[in-house]
Order: C-alpha cells, then sequence, then structure tokens
C-alpha cells in the first residue's frame, strides 16, 4: 500500500524559510516522479512544484520560483521542499503526491498524503 | 502560463442528475487533462486523466470527454457520495489547476 507522510511545517515569521519533508512507502520510489500542491485554507488547489524520479528534473510554479526547491533523497526515499523568504501567501496545507505510473502522465497526482500545515505570520 | 477556467463555480443538483461540468484551457493542451475530486476535509482523489482515461477504481458514471481547449467532466446519475468540488488539472506545461466547481445537494 502506498503510504506519503508530511512532516515539517508550523508556524514560521516572513522571510523565514522551512524545509517540508515527505517519507514514502509501499512502492519504488526513484520512480516515480513526486509533486507537491498547496492549499491555502477555504481555496482552492494550486500546484507548488514537481521532480522526476531521478531527480534530473524539477518544475516550479511561478508563484515560488527562486524561493522554494525541491529535491528528493532515494536512498532514503523521502521528498523534500525547502521553503524560503515565506510569505503570508504561502500559508497554506501543504500536500505531497506521487506521480502516475504511465510515461505520458507521470506528473499527474495519483496518490496524496495528508498534508501538512505552514502558517506564515508574524 | 495557461490558465484553467471551470463553470460553473457552484452546482446544486439532486440525487440521480446527470451533471456536467466545464473546464477551459487558455490555449490548447491537447488531451493533457486530469480530474479530480475533493470532498470536504480529505485530500484530493484522481478520477480522470489523459481526458477521458478512469483512473483505477472510479465508478464507470464518472466520465470525462474533450481536446484542445474545451473539456467536459459528466457523472452520468449523481450519488450521494459525488457530493464534493472537482477541479481540472493541465499537465502539458507545467501544471495548473482550475478554480473547482463545488457540487452540492439541490
Amino acid at each position: 500500500e502506498v503510504q506519503l507522510g508530511e512532516s515539517g511545517g508550523g508556524l514560521v515569521q516572513p522571510g523565514g524559510s522551512l524545509r517540508l519533508s515527505c517519507a514514502a512507502s509501499g512502492f519504488t520510489f526513484s520512480s516515480y516522479a513526486m509533486i507537491w500542491v498547496r492549499q491555502a485554507p477555504g481555496n482552492g488547489l494550486e500546484w507548488v512544484s514537481a521532480i522526476s524520479g531521478d531527480a534530473s528534473s524539477t518544475y516550479y510554479a511561478d508563484s515560488v520560483k527562486g524561493r522554494f526547491t525541491i529535491s528528493r533523497d532515494n536512498s532514503k526515499n523521502t521528498l523534500y521542499l525547502q521553503m524560503n523568504s515565506l510569505r503570508a501567501e504561502d500559508t497554506a496545507v501543504y500536500f505531497c503526491a506521487k506521480g502516475l505510473e504511465q510515461a505520458d502522465s507521470n506528473y499527474v497526482q495519483k496518490n496524496w498524503g495528508q498534508g501538512t500545515l505552514v502558517t506564515v505570520s508574524s | 502560463d495557461i490558465q484553467m477556467t471551470q463553470s460553473p463555480s457552484t452546482l446544486s443538483a439532486s440525487i440521480g442528475d446527470r451533471v456536467t461540468i466545464t473546464c477551459r484551457a487558455s490555449q490548447s493542451i491537447r488531451r493533457w487533462l486530469a480530474w479530480y475530486q475533493q470532498k470536504a476535509g480529505k485530500v484530493p482523489k484522481l478520477l480522470i486523466y489523459k481526458a477521458s482515461s478512469l483512473e483505477s477504481g472510479v465508478p464507470s458514471r464518472f466520465s470525462g470527454s474533450g481536446s484542445g481547449t474545451e473539456f467536459t467532466l459528466t457523472i452520468s446519475s449523481l450519488q450521494p457520495d459525488d457530493f464534493a468540488t472537482y477541479y481540472c488539472q493541465q499537465y502539458i506545461s507545467g501544471l495548473t489547476f482550475g478554480g473547482g466547481t463545488k457540487v452540492e445537494i439541490k
């Protein structure tokens, strides 16, 4: 059974940093693209970042480009999101997700973690 | 950047109704579109990818169609478990979600 568990969320001041982690199990982690999606309270879904299985390709939404860095450690089955220069508008629940198996749709989010809340406030 | 626009934003329907949600892309995304369902307080669930491919385990009353810039998600006969918010997402260039369509009980 695929399991994804996010951690690292919390309260941070504007301009601060946080690193989110997503521990994965139940599948061959290195074979799948992984994705971060966030959802501000009461709002819709917003894609944040994605990374290929071998970490050779990374992608970012314009809203986080230059501030957030996605990475993965395939030896630890763990996905990361380093978030710097945080702003109030980054406040959201952050979900990690596993991509589909199909090569032409491998960034579509098939399995989701429960999310971790990031609050940016002074 | 590709923008995704869903309509309506809210839809009131009754059990057994046929429900259609529309998603429009600001430029052609061919068939690189997915649909998700999110119930209140729950994580999203993948329903459809590549515009019309039904994800394993998803009931056959859900179907997707379209290509280019216009897409639809259809629920052929609305069930109590289907009251939720539905999101489309393009994945031809980065990933972009639509604003969501909340399906409510009439």
